[in-house]
């Protein structure tokens, strides 16, 4: 069965900071892999996501991730975090012939 | 272009009552999908249409619940009998399923169900 773990429920950054909003996941066979993020009263908007190439991909807003596949890993990380980045974040993961399966979500708070 | 639109964006309705909650996706998307949220939580999948094929209800939590899809368009998920349990936001995405690869889902607004 295919699973998504966000491990930490609430990531807090200074405005400025890198950031790193963790995934892992279990699928069998290759992975379809996406990020999400979910603005307060507001539905998921579609960030970036990894099919296949190159493991780093870059998204909208300046997020990027790295698929890791030893690691069955997809972080998304962005250089410098802004206020307006604070949101709920969800990976989710899908692999062929299976159905799209969310992590529990991470709170994201930049803090000015 | 238009988005997925979902109606109405908030319903409140008591315990036993019957609802019907409208998803409206991108013009083209022949893949849809129905999630619920509840409050500070995960989206769980409640059902998946694709093309003709029959649907996966694999996700919906009770022979209360119900979907369909018209023409391969415009959905409705059915909750009889309401608990107040069912009580979340109901989200609607779409997408395209095109070269063996799995595009982004593009998601409603939602729908926020309270029963009373």
């Amino acid at each position: 069965a295919q699973s998504v773990a966000q491990p930490e429920d609430q990531v807090n950054v200074a405005e400025g900071n890198p950031l790193t909003v963790k995934c892992t996941y279990s699928v069998s066979g290759n992975p379809y892999l996406f990020w999400y993020v979910q603005y307060p009263n507001r539905g998921l908007q579609f960030l970036l996501k990894y099919i296949t190439g190159d493991n780093l991909v870059k998204g909208s807003y300046g997020f990027e991730a790295e698929f890791n596949k030893s690691q069955t890993s997809f972080h998304l990380k962005k250089p410098s975090a802004l206020v307006s980045d604070s949101a709920l974040y969800f990976c989710a993961v899908r692999a062929y012939g299976q159905n799209f399966v969310f992590g529990p979500g991470t709170r994201l708070s930049v803090l000015p | 272009g238009a988005g997925v639109s979902q109606s109405p964006s908030n319903k409140v309705t008591e315990k036993g009552k019957d609802v019907e909650l409208r998803c409206d996706p991108i013009s083209g998307h022949t893949a849809l999908y129905w999630y619920r949220q509840s409050l500070g939580q995960g989206l769980e999948f409640l059902i998946y249409f694709q093309g003709n094929s029959a649907p996966d209800k694999s996700g919906l939590p009770s022979d209360r619940f119900s979907a369909e899809r018209t023409g391969g368009s415009v959905s409705t998920l059915t909750i009889q009998r309401t608990q107040q349990e069912d009580s979340a936001v109901y989200l609607c995405a779409s997408s395209l399923v095109e070269g063996g690869h799995y595009n982004e889902q593009f998601f409603g607004p939602g729908t926020r169900l309270t029963v009373l």
